[in-house]
């Protein structure tokens, strides 16, 4: 099973809104509604900020939002912030059961 | 609060097995999925696999099939991975990853623990 293709990178300003994009397959983001996304510091576990494709868990700011559109699911963070500096991946159940990670993007708040 | 806490770091040499704990505080795993996922130095995240707390059911990445085992002890609240034949390429912080759910996603993580394989 491939990883999800996620940009390595995007860079916004304070205040501005990012979208990061996650792309799949029919066999994975296309036909599951099992998205998730998570917020990595260096050194530190991961966060689940959004699951099942735009559902927050409680705690988590509503800055951050998700979506899915055929094979691409998206994170979207507005009102951007310094300390939204950091790596986000995506995930998704594939037809197979398992969980398949997307390679990361590291977000710089400029 | 709910925490995991996660064995200790470990140095092990090329070809040897490695066993890794994973046990909760603050809520029993009785009916909790756990997920383990390792992340290389400077890499991303990997998913290995899941074990269902309550029956002891395993998922497997293909990738890891035949070389590691999750596998519980109900009666200490704690859950272990072991892979064996380890080699430089297994390099990486193993997580620990709960969730109540079968839903792909974990929303409690442990702090991790880096296992280093070098001879």
């Amino acid at each position: 099973q491939s990883a999800l293709t996620q940009p390595a990178s995007v860079s916004g300003s304070p205040g501005q809104s990012i979208t990061i994009s996650c792309t799949g397959t029919s066999s994975d983001i296309g036909n599951y509604k099992y998205v998730s996304w998570y917020q990595q510091y260096p050194g530190k576990a991961p966060k689940l900020l959004i699951y099942e494709v735009t559902y927050r868990p409680s705690g988590v700011s509503n800055r951050f939002s998700g979506s899915k559109s055929g094979n691409t699911a998206s994170l979207t963070i507005s009102g951007l912030q310094a300390e939204d500096e950091a790596d986000y991946y995506c995930s998704s159940f594939t037809r197979t059961n398992i969980v398949v990670f997307g390679g990361g993007t590291t977000l710089t708040v400029l | 609060q709910v925490q995991l806490v996660q064995s200790g770091a470990e140095v092990k040499k090329p070809g040897a097995s490695v066993r890794i704990s994973c046990k909760t505080s603050g809520y029993t795993l009785t009916t909790y999925y756990v997920h383990w996922v390792r992340q290389a130095p400077g890499q991303g995240l990997e998913w290995m696999g899941i074990i269902k707390f309550s029956g002891g059911g395993t998922r497997y990445a293909q990738k890891f099939q035949g070389r590691v085992t999750m596998t519980r002890d109900t009666s200490a609240n704690t859950v272990f991975l072991e892979m064996t034949s380890l080699r430089s390429e297994d390099t990486a912080v193993y997580y620990c990853a709960t969730r109540y759910y079968d839903d792909g996603c974990a929303d409690y993580w442990g702090p991790g623990t880096l296992v280093s394989v070098s001879s």
